[in-house]
């Protein structure tokens, strides 16, 4: 139990439509990062929250927005749905009160399914 | 920019027979290399941080061992339980990033 929550678990679009992702980070994580895993890939880094202010941002389109509340929470937006964005969003959270190397721990993620 | 490759892509194993994940990276300045376990539509679950060449960690049939340019996920005696994929990631640069190796899949038959 990772103490990070993501919701909904599944759901179905289509495509053009607008989809959003909600996440809550553990306890105490003040940065919340949001990853795509297509099938049978590795987790692609989409963008990550501090303290709410975006803090790096990965290869991803301007449609896929976020934001981060001062409770820390976190929502994935995506605007203009495409059949390629069906994959496992995750959201993952972590505290950067330790310095570099802290663990980063994951949700169970959302899965989206565009038709 | 720094890539992470996992090898094998999949592996199948009898219970008790012993085998090694690779993982090999390209980083300047490694701040740590990550491994998880995911289970099928499932998130990763963390499993272990190493930060320094020579560095190993432990826990039940798996231990982890890091040198300058590569990892190994040692699974000894494995279980049908520890089928999973395995991934591995390394931090990029001065950020909290991740990047991904594609995973190995591994399989362990009763």
């Amino acid at each position: 139990e990772t103490g990070v929550t993501q919701s909904p678990t599944h759901l179905i679009k289509t495509r053009g439509q607008q989809v959003t992702l909600r996440c809550s980070s553990q306890s105490g994580h003040n940065t919340v990062s949001w990853y795509q895993q297509a099938l049978g890939q590795g987790p692609q880094f989409i963008f990550q929250y501090y303290r709410e202010e975006e803090n790096g941002r990965g290869n991803f389109p301007p449609r896929f927005s976020g934001l981060q509340f001062p409770n820390y929470s976190s929502e994935l937006n995506v605007n203009a749905l495409e059949l390629d964005d069906s994959a496992l969003y995750l959201c993952a959270s972590s505290s950067t009160a330790g310095g570099f190397g802290n663990t980063i721990y994951f949700g169970e993620g959302s899965w989206l399914t565009v038709v | 920019e720094d890539q992470v490759t996992q090898s094998p892509e999949a592996l199948r194993l009898q219970e008790g027979e012993s085998s090694s994940l690779n993982c090999s990276y390209t980083v300047s300045g490694l701040r740590g290399l990550f491994w998880y376990r995911q289970d099928p539509g499932k998130g990763p679950e963390f499993l272990f941080t190493l930060y320094s060449a020579g560095e190993e960690k432990e826990k039940e049939r798996l231990k982890a061992t890091l040198t300058k340019k590569e990892s190994f996920l040692h699974i000894t005696a494995p279980k049908p339980e520890d089928s999973a994929t395995y991934l591995c990631a390394v931090p990029e640069g001065g950020s909290e990033k991740l990047v991904f190796g594609k995973g190995t899949k591994l399989t362990v038959n009763p």
